[in-house]
């Protein structure tokens, strides 16, 4: 079975501080692993994603994430915060056995204070 | 090109009535998910479909059902409703495999 743990319900930076989102997985087998961006009232639009390449993965918006298969982690970071990067990130993970279901954290939501 | 649709945006239902929500995803792709977004309790899986099959269900019970159409276009219905059923229904669209999920809007379902 698969489960995704985001470590940290609420992070909170300040505006052009590193910014680091903590995900850990639990797989039985090689997973895909993802990074979502939830606006207010909004659906998820995918930020970056693992699919056993490269192990550090870059995305939009100039966030990054990096594969640990040691730690079973998947953290996301940016160099810099902005403001515009306040809004709620989901990890999600799906088994390449079972690839088409992701299954999803809990969420965190990112404020950024000028 | 269009992304993934849903309709309606809002639905207010009654309980003990029945929903039915919908989704057309992004052209090209097979696959289409569905995952409950409730206050409080982050998204649950709740129907894969794959060319016109249901390949996986998440833990919800049998009065959750759909379909997907030979377009791809796909129906969530909901039977009975019942005030927790309340929440966000969210529609994504993957091609075979999920290399990543693009997802609609979102369906706001209230039930008074």
């Amino acid at each position: 079975a698969q489960s995704v743990t985001q470590l940290g319900s609420h992070v909170s930076v300040s505006e052009g501080a590193l910014v680091l989102l903590r995900c850990n997985y639990s797989s039985s087998v090689p997973p895909y692993l993802f990074w979502y961006v939830q606006y207010p009232n909004q659906g998820l639009q995918l930020l970056l994603k693992y699919t056993s390449a490269a192990t550090l993965v870059k995305g939009i918006n100039g966030f990054e994430a990096e594969f640990k298969k040691s730690e079973t982690s998947f953290h996301l970071t940016k160099p810099s915060a902005h403001m515009s990067d306040a809004a709620e990130y989901f990890c999600a993970v799906s088994e390449l056995t079972n690839a088409g279901k992701s299954t999803f954290g809990d969420g965190t939501t990112l404020t950024v204070k000028p | 090109e269009a992304g993934v649709t849903q309709s309606p945006t809002h639905l207010i239902k009654t309980r003990g009535q029945q929903a039915t929500l919908r989704c057309s995803p992004i052209s090209g792709h097979t696959s289409v998910y569905w995952y409950q977004q409730a206050l409080g309790l982050g998204l649950q899986f709740l129907l894969w479909y794959d060319e016109g099959e249901e390949r996986n269900r998440g833990n919800f019970p049998p009065r959750f059902s759909g379909r997907q159409f030979p377009n791809y276009s796909s129906e969530l219905n909901v039977n009975a409703l019942e005030l927790e059923d309340s929440a966000l229904y969210l529609c994504a669209s993957s091609l075979a495999g999920n290399y990543g999920y693009t997802f609609g809007s979102g369906t706001r379902l209230t039930v008074v």
